[in-house]
């Protein structure tokens, strides 16, 4: 089955510094890749998602980068804001009939002020 | 439009005892899945239901059970509860579900339990 490796567990940055959190997947045929924000005490929110026929996509600071040949895809933040310190959580879904998410361990990132 | 609904959001439990969780879907989305969040063993995946069929479950216990209404609301039920059992319960919810679907999954705010 599908395994998610993510790293680093642990991320501390500046504020306006830049934060990348990378995984990892093993099962070639996942074709959908979401990253999820989780704040304390919330449930995962949904911040980016990459299909497997793009290879980057952004939205406004944050962006996702997918290589489906090394399969690994990356979570990039620029300018990062106190209030981007959440955990952070990638996710893969393989491409058979099977709906469910596999999650990486999470990423506790810290902007500091 | 409305998020996804978990009811209740917090529980406590003691052990032997049973539990049931409650899941109302945004509205228009036919598939519910619902995972266990713990601290060691982080977001780990129950079942997944679609028109109130059970499509795919995850390595879990017997003891954990789930069904899915006609309205798309879903409910689990955990029996015979143990310490371990203890977790933030979350549900996600999405508009459909195709072979090799890559729907976006929308997460409710959970519902955690403590077993005693």
């Amino acid at each position: 089955g599908e395994n998610v490796e993510q790293h680093p567990s642990t991320l501390s940055v500046q504020e306006g510094d830049s934060a990348v959190i990378k995984c990892t997947y093993s099962d070639s045929a996942s074709n959908y890749f979401p990253w999820y924000k989780q704040e304390l005490g919330k449930g995962p929110q949904l911040i980016i998602d990459i299909r497997s026929n793009v290879g980057e996509k952004k939205d406004q600071r944050i962006a996702v980068t997918l290589n489906k040949t090394a399969k690994h895809f990356s979570l990039h933040i620029t300018e990062t804001q106190p209030e981007d310190s959440a955990v952070y959580f990638c996710a893969a879904r393989g491409g058979g009939s099977q709906g469910n998410l596999i999650f990486g361990k999470g990423t506790k990132l810290s902007v500091k002020p | 439009k409305a998020g996804v609904t978990q009811t209740p959001r917090y529980l406590i439990k003691t052990r032997g005892q049973q539990v049931t969780l409650s899941c109302s879907p945004i509205s228009g989305h036919r598939s519910v899945s619902w995972y266990q969040q713990t601290p060691g063993q982080g977001l780990q995946f129950l079942f997944e239901y679609f028109s109130e069929t059970q499509r795919n479950k995850g390595n879990f216990p017997g003891r954990f059970s789930g069904r899915q209404f006609s309205n798309s609301r879903s409910e689990m039920n955990v029996s015979t509860l143990e310490l371990g059992d203890s977790a933030l319960y979350l549900c996600a919810s999405s508009q459909l579900r195709g072979r090799g679907s890559q729907e976006t999954q929308y997460f409710g705010p959970g519902t955690r339990l403590l077993v005693l």
